[in-house]
């Protein structure tokens, strides 16, 4: 298994309240995206990162921040949660374009 | 935008049957990934695959890069390949990076 792990793996908080994901690598892999799921909608692009400080948006990107400091870090941070946040976030690492893809194991996010 | 298209969206099978999962994408790739999803639980990349044919125990993945379609078969389907199958490809998005842009899934429930 890659290295990927994804922190908190579950957390309820208060609408307004901020939230930030963490996820971790150890593959020193260049790309990281953060994903949202959703009942059909399928797996949505939040953020990606191409490098450190390389961020750009995906396409529901409002209301989410990212930061990438390091190479192994990527995190995903709700300025003021919503109750439409709550969902289940995937962040995914890969080398490259032509490279495999692998996900954490998702963080359940339920704003209330 | 690239538009990812999968179908069926549901598929019911006995134990045993061949099993065909086909997913077409709009604009070229780099990369086409198969992901499968169990009940919540993570995402494991099955295939990645740019031309041809590959093959993993009874899972068999194909592309047709000048149709921009691909084809995930389960041969001698049984209940443990109960999931959702993920249709994902991997395109150019501009200033040297890629955009991962999934399909919705397709749910297959083998029964015993």
């Amino acid at each position: 298994d890659a290295g990927i792990t994804q922190s908190p793996r579950h957390k309820v908080t208060e609408t307004g309240t901020p939230v930030t994901l963490r996820c971790h690598q150890t593959e020193n892999h260049r790309y990281m995206y953060w994903y949202r799921q959703d009942p059909g909608h399928g797996l949505r692009l939040i953020h990606y990162s191409y490098g450190v400080k390389d961020t750009d948006k995906g396409e529901v990107s409002d209301g989410y921040s990212v930061s990438r400091s390091k190479t192994e870090d990527f995190l995903l941070t709700l300025e003021s949660a919503t109750s439409s946040q709550t969902s289940v976030y995937f962040c995914a690492i890969s080398l490259g374009s032509g490279n495999t893809i692998y996900f954490g194991e998702g963080s359940w996010l339920t704003v209330v | 935008k690239n538009e990812v298209e999968q179908s069926p969206q549901n598929l019911t099978a006995q134990e045993g049957e061949f099993i065909t999962i086909n997913c077409s994408y709009s604009v070229g790739i780099s990369a086409l990934h198969w992901l499968q999803q169990h009940p919540g639980g993570g995402i494991v990349s099955l295939f990645m695959l740019s031309s041809g044919k590959k093959k993993h125990g009874r899972l068999i993945a194909t592309i047709n890069i000048q149709e921009k379609h691909s084809s995930l078969h389960i041969t001698a389907s049984h209940p443990r390949d109960s999931a959702v199958y993920i249709c994902a490809v991997t395109a150019y998005s501009g200033a040297g990076s890629y955009q991962l842009t999934f399909g919705k899934g397709t749910k297959l429930s083998v029964i015993p």
